[in-house]
């Protein structure tokens, strides 16, 4: 099966630093790539959704200009929480669909990124 | 946009008993409705999911039945074991999937051995 990477699995930053999370699709390109914040015990929350060379589209509510998404190649999209602030602390997960043998529907889900904002 | 409801919040059954877990949809527009299994701390896994041309899928001791009417759809398992305690998510998408998903709240299922 199609396997999606994150980087880092978890991370600890100081309340105004930007963090960068990384999501990566190891043997498929990508062509769509979502980005999904999930609070505990929670449901999963989609934050903007990412086509490989063009702008995201952001969920309404969330900041684009807190948020900043890169979709620079079919295998790698980031997400970049500027200015972090404790209430944004949360598993941010991506997920990555693209063309694949036997189906292209199917969305492949990253393993999360535990952030916690001191 | 869409809105997808999810019953119940959480629910226990004995081992070997079956779960049945609800969600109704909003959009009629919707057509493609996968459940998965999120464990703690982990990815969300999809366990079987049903296009809207077709009223029920099996798959093992799992199954889903889609009611395009009254649009709801439901997650039945049977024989449960005690590695099927975790929480599912019922999400809906239009365009067979290649829109965006719309996620339920969740359904936490705790298998008592």
């Amino acid at each position: 099966g199609a396997v999606v990477s994150q980087h880092p699995s978890w991370v600890i930053c100081k309340s105004g630093t930007s963090v960068k999370i990384e999501c990566r699709s190891l043997d498929f390109q990508a062509t769509t790539m979502f980005w999904y914040r999930q609070f505990p015990k929670q449901s999963l929350m989609l934050m903007a959704t990412s086509n490989e060379g063009s702008k995201a589209t952001y969920e309404q509510g969330v900041e684009k200009d807190k948020f900043l998404i890169n979709h620079a190649s079919l295998t790698l999209s980031t997400l970049t929480v500027t200015s972090a602030h404790p209430e944004d602390s949360s598993f941010y997960i991506c997920s990555a669909r693209g063309a694949l043998a036997g189906g292209d529907n199917e969305q492949f889900f990253g393993p999360g990124t535990r952030l916690t904002v001191l | 946009g869409e809105n997808v409801e999810q019953h119940p919040s959480t629910l226990s059954v004995q081992e070997g008993d079956s779960a049945v877990i609800k969600c109704t949809y909003s959009d009629s527009a919707s057509n493609y409705f996968p459940w998965y299994k999120q464990e703690l701390g982990k990815r969300p896994q999809l366990i079987i999911d049903i296009r809207s041309n077709v009223g029920e899928k099996k798959d093992q001791r799992i199954a889903v039945t889609l009611n395009k009417t009254a649009k709801h759809f439901s997650l039945h398992i049977t024989e449960t074991q005690p590695e099927d305690s975790a929480v599912y998510f019922c999400a809906a998408a239009a365009n067979f999937g290649n829109e965006k998903l719309t996620f339920g709240t969740g359904t936490r299922l705790t298998i008592i051995p």
